[in-house]
């Protein structure tokens, strides 16, 4: 079973703060990470699929890095909006896996106005 | 845009019951997915279907049977429903298998009683 790691499990940050969080993954046979951003009563959406070492992508506020080499990768949020708030998954591919997708707890993010 | 359309949204069953839930995605997707989701434990995958006419073990199959009906639909099946089972159940789909990402389902609630 691989291991996926979330930290913190869950934060709670003031409208306007800027903030991150982790995701650690097995280092050795990376094949892709992904982002999901899960709302309460909704399904989870993708934010980011990474592949590269040292990839870094962005989508609006949000933006995530990636470090395959030391197993992993942050997601970092700008000027934090309530709308923000939600459970931040990662889910990592090992390339020996069948290409199957092993899913973090997840970190939930309140942002208060 | 429907997407991944699951159902029954909500369900209750009696230990022993059988029941099937039905998924079906429009976005000529190859592969199809079924995860659950129980508190404090990440998304777990109990079956996936990489591609039509085949369907392969996650990390907890043990109680479930699936069939990939077509390219379209793939269900899953609790032969004979337990307390253990109860859960929300998404199903999904991506492209193909190979890290892509992937789009879920609204989910469905189960509780067995």
């Amino acid at each position: 079973i691989l291991n996926v790691e979330q930290s913190p499990q869950s934060l709670h940050v003031q409208e306007g703060d800027s903030t991150n969080f982790t995701c650690s993954f097995p280092s050795s046979n990376f094949y892709a990470l992904h982002w999901y951003r899960w709302e309460t009563a909704k399904s989870p959406e993708a934010l980011f699929v990474m592949t590269l070492n040292g990839d870094e992508k962005k989508k609006g506020r949000i933006s995530a890095t990636l470090n395959t080499k030391e197993g992993y990768s942050y997601l970092y949020i700008k000027g934090s909006q309530p709308e923000d708030s939600a459970t931040y998954l990662c889910a990592f591919i090992g390339g020996g896996s069948n290409y199957k997708l092993t899913f973090g707890k997840g970190t939930l993010l309140t942002v208060n106005p | 845009n429907a997407g991944v359309t699951q159902t029954p949204k909500f369900q209750v069953l009696k230990t022993g019951q059988s029941m099937t839930l039905q998924c079906a995605q429009d976005m000529n997707h190859n592969s199809m997915y079924w995860y659950r989701q129980d508190p404090g434990m990440g998304l777990r995958l109990i079956y996936y279907s990489a591609s039509e006419g085949t369907t392969d073990k996650g990390e907890v199959p043990n109680g479930y049977n699936v069939s990939r009906l077509n390219k379209r639909e793939f269900s899953l099946r609790l032969e004979s429903a337990a307390p253990s089972q109860t859960s929300v159940y998404f199903c999904a789909s991506s492209e193909a298998a190979q890290g892509n990402t992937i789009y879920f389902g609204e989910g469905s609630w189960l509780t067995v009683v």
